[in-house]
């Protein structure tokens, strides 16, 4: 079965600092990594996705993951945290084979304070 | 949110009562989807529509249905066999139907309580 883990309900960093929102997976076949965030009673906006190739992925805002196969990870970090970061950050994974396919897997969401 | 559209914000049920939840994509997306998301639980797919007139159930279907007349439109009914329907509901959709690389992209949702 698919599935992504988010081991940490809540992260808080000062700003300016760099912070990282962790991910890890399990899929079979290749996986299809994505980041999302939501802002309180709003819907997810997309900020970047691994398909393939670099694994080091950019995104928007600022925001760039690392896709790390051995570890089966993929962590989301920004060099210099802003409070307007602050938000529910979504990791998710699909993968190329079998009845799942194209289907998205959801983690519980991590809950990012930046303070000032 | 892009294209997407769902209303309304914000919907009061009673108990017992039948309630459609709207959902309007003007992206020309083939797919579109439904989750519900309850804290602390991630989303969760309901249904999802590959093409017009074809839909197939998700993880938690039951309590709830769907129709798919338009390729733009993709209304969720949540009927009164669903137990705990209080929730937030998405709406998502992707330009090709169950890529595994696409990318969906989602409305601004709509906050269900049932009093």
């Amino acid at each position: 079965a698919q599935s992504v883990a988010q081991p940490e309900d809540q992260v808080n960093v000062a700003e300016g600092n760099p912070l990282t929102v962790k991910c890890t997976y399990s899929v079979s076949g290749n996986p299809y990594l994505f980041w999302y965030v939501q802002y309180p009673n709003r819907g997810l906006q997309f900020l970047l996705k691994y398909i393939t190739g670099d694994n080091l992925v950019k995104g928007s805002y600022g925001f760039e993951a690392e896709f790390n196969k051995s570890q089966t990870s993929f962590h989301l970090k920004k060099p210099s945290a802003l409070v307007s970061d602050s938000a529910l950050y979504f990791c998710a994974v699909s993968n190329d084979r079998g009845s799942t396919l194209g289907r998205l897997y959801f983690g519980r969401g991590t809950q990012l304070t930046v303070w000032p | 949110d892009g294209g997407i559209t769902q209303s309304p914000k914000y919907l009061f049920r009673k108990e017992g009562q039948n309630v459609t939840l709207s959902c309007e994509q003007n992206l020309n997306h083939d797919a579109m989807y439904w989750y519900r998301q309850d804290p602390g639980q991630g989303l969760r797919l309901i249904y999802y529509s590959q093409i017009v007139n074809d839909f197939q159930k998700g993880d938690i279907a039951e309590g709830y249905s769907v129709s798919r007349e338009k390729k733009e439109s993709f209304p969720l009914t949540v009927t009164s066999a669903q137990k705990n329907p209080t929730a937030f509901y998405l709406c998502a959709s992707s330009i090709w139907g169950l890529q595994s690389t696409d990318t969906q992209y989602f409305g601004p949702g709509t906050r269900l309580t049932v009093l």
